[in-house]
């Protein structure tokens, strides 16, 4: 069974400075990685993910999560945010052996950017 | 072209009754999964479809059911309804399973009273 630890519920961050939002995950196969975000009253949508390769990966609006196995990691990180990435978070995890059990989640983070 | 629809938004139902909600995948999309997200939760998986059959099923009690049609839209039925079932169910569609790009709709808010 995986699991998806995100550490914190809530971030507040002032507008413009760096942030960074903490995933952990636990699995006894390999795993594939993933960062969605959820606007007010929308569906999720992926931001990025990490199926393979690099370790480092990117999305076109300046986040990017980088990929640590040996700390079952999973972090995002965006050096100056905006008060349009005001969303919930979610870190999510599929195992690689063929993707029919879902993706499973963490409890979210709540990203607060204060002006 | 059209993302991932779902009907109805929001349903509101009483307890022991039962509750039928719609998806439309995106065009060219084979397998609809669908998750139920509890305030304050992240999505918990509930099942994928692939090609009209059942492909991976979480742990949700036989209450829960879904099937997928020819045009590989999808419904998923939950019967018997528990004051636990209020929560917000999201579909989400991928190529094929085992494809990890999952599109999901906007969700349908199903408040049980």
């Amino acid at each position: 069974a995986q699991s998806v630890t995100q550490l914190d519920s809530q971030v507040p961050v002032f507008e413009e400075a760096p942030v960074e939002l903490r995933c952990n995950y636990s699995s006894s196969v390999s795993v594939y990685l993933f960062w969605y975000v959820q606007y007010p009253n929308q569906g999720l949508q992926l931001l990025l993910k990490y199926l393979s390769g690099s370790t480092l990966v990117e999305s076109i609006n300046g986040f990017e999560a980088e990929f640590n196995k040996s700390q079952t990691s999973f972090h995002l990180r965006k050096p100056s945010v905006h008060i349009s990435d005001t969303a919930e978070y979610f870190c999510a995890v599929s195992d690689s052996g063929g993707g029919a059990d879902g993706l499973t989640f963490g409890k979210g983070t709540h990203l607060i950017i204060q002006p | 072209d059209a993302g991932v629809t779902q009907s109805p938004t929001h349903l509101i139902k009483t307890r022991g009754q039962q509750v039928t909600l719609r998806c439309s995948p995106i065009s060219g999309h084979k397998s609809v999964s669908w998750y139920q997200q509890v305030l304050g939760q992240g999505p918990q998986f509930i099942f994928q479809y692939y090609e009209k059959e059942e492909r991976g099923r979480g742990n949700f009690p036989d209450r829960f059911s879904a099937r997928q049609f020819p045009n590989y839209s999808s419904e998923l039925n939950v019967n018997a309804l528990l004051l636990g079932d209020s929560a917000l169910y999201l579909c989400a569609s991928s190529v094929y399973v085992g494809s990890y790009e999952q599109y999901f709709g906007p969700g349908t808010r199903l408040t049980v009273t």
